[in-house]
């Protein structure tokens, strides 16, 4: 089934370690995108990629980096994760033109949780 | 002021019920506007899109845009217990090149038999 593949599910993590959330699409979709959802602040965009080779910044970067070397993944780091990055992160991908409204596609979430 | 504001709810009405969920907007630029579902634990799911503004239908469910009124609304007829999820509606618009979508927080949906 053509989808978005992200592991793991789910996560428990000490502070300070590093965490890397993997997310694989094969849709051949040109865009991806890592959100956060969170309780009250809905989806957020952390990073997101509009073609292999190219990454930029959303709404909430800080602590995430991102990596795009093909098209097919798009693996979100936590560098030295802390516990306000508790959180259910959802990988999305789109084929992103000039034209016509994006659609996104999304995975079924990694939960995240920072102790 | 956000650029996109939804009710989160919980919104519950009993089966059968006609339902209807909305979004206002900040941004007159915005031209497409999407209406997602999330089951709990699951990730967003398309529901419908339209353009501009309008009315689109598909099955029980129907979309309608006043951009006047920076007003979306997703109505449901004829709701069942299945329907209970979380609605997000989200919208973006084109300006030369890539754009991103703005989501709503999202309206939680409980249908009771």
């Amino acid at each position: 089934i053509a989808g978005i593949t992200q592991a793991p599910t789910s996560q428990i993590l000490a502070a300070g370690r590093r965490m890397t959330l993997r997310c694989t699409q094969d849709m051949r979709h040109n865009a991806m995108y890592w959100y956060r959802q969170d309780l009250g602040l809905g989806l957020r965009l952390i990073h997101y990629s509009n073609t292999a080779g190219t990454t930029g910044k959303g709404e909430v970067p800080d602590g995430y980096s991102v990596s795009r070397a093909n098209t097919d993944d798009f693996p979100l780091t936590l560098a030295s994760a802390v516990p306000s990055q508790t959180s259910v992160y959802f990988c999305a991908s789109s084929e992103q033109g000039f034209t016509g409204a994006n659609v996104l596609t999304f995975g079924a979430g990694s939960r995240l949780t920072v102790l | 002021q956000k650029e996109v504001e939804q009710d989160p709810g919980p919104l519950s009405v009993p089966e059968g019920a006609i339902v209807s969920l909305n979004c206002t907007y900040s941004n007159s630029a915005f031209q497409y506007f999407m209406w997602y579902r999330q089951y709990s634990r699951k990730g967003p799911e398309l529901l419908m899109y339209t353009y501009s503004s309008g009315n689109k239908e598909d099955g029980r469910f129907t979309a309608q845009v006043d951009k006047s009124s920076k007003y979306i609304s997703l109505f449901i007829r004829d709701s069942q217990p299945s329907d209970s999820a979380t609605y997000l509606c989200a919208m973006n618009f084109r300006n030369s090149g890539y754009s991103t979508l703005t989501f709503g927080k999202g309206t939680m949906l409980l249908v009771s038999p």
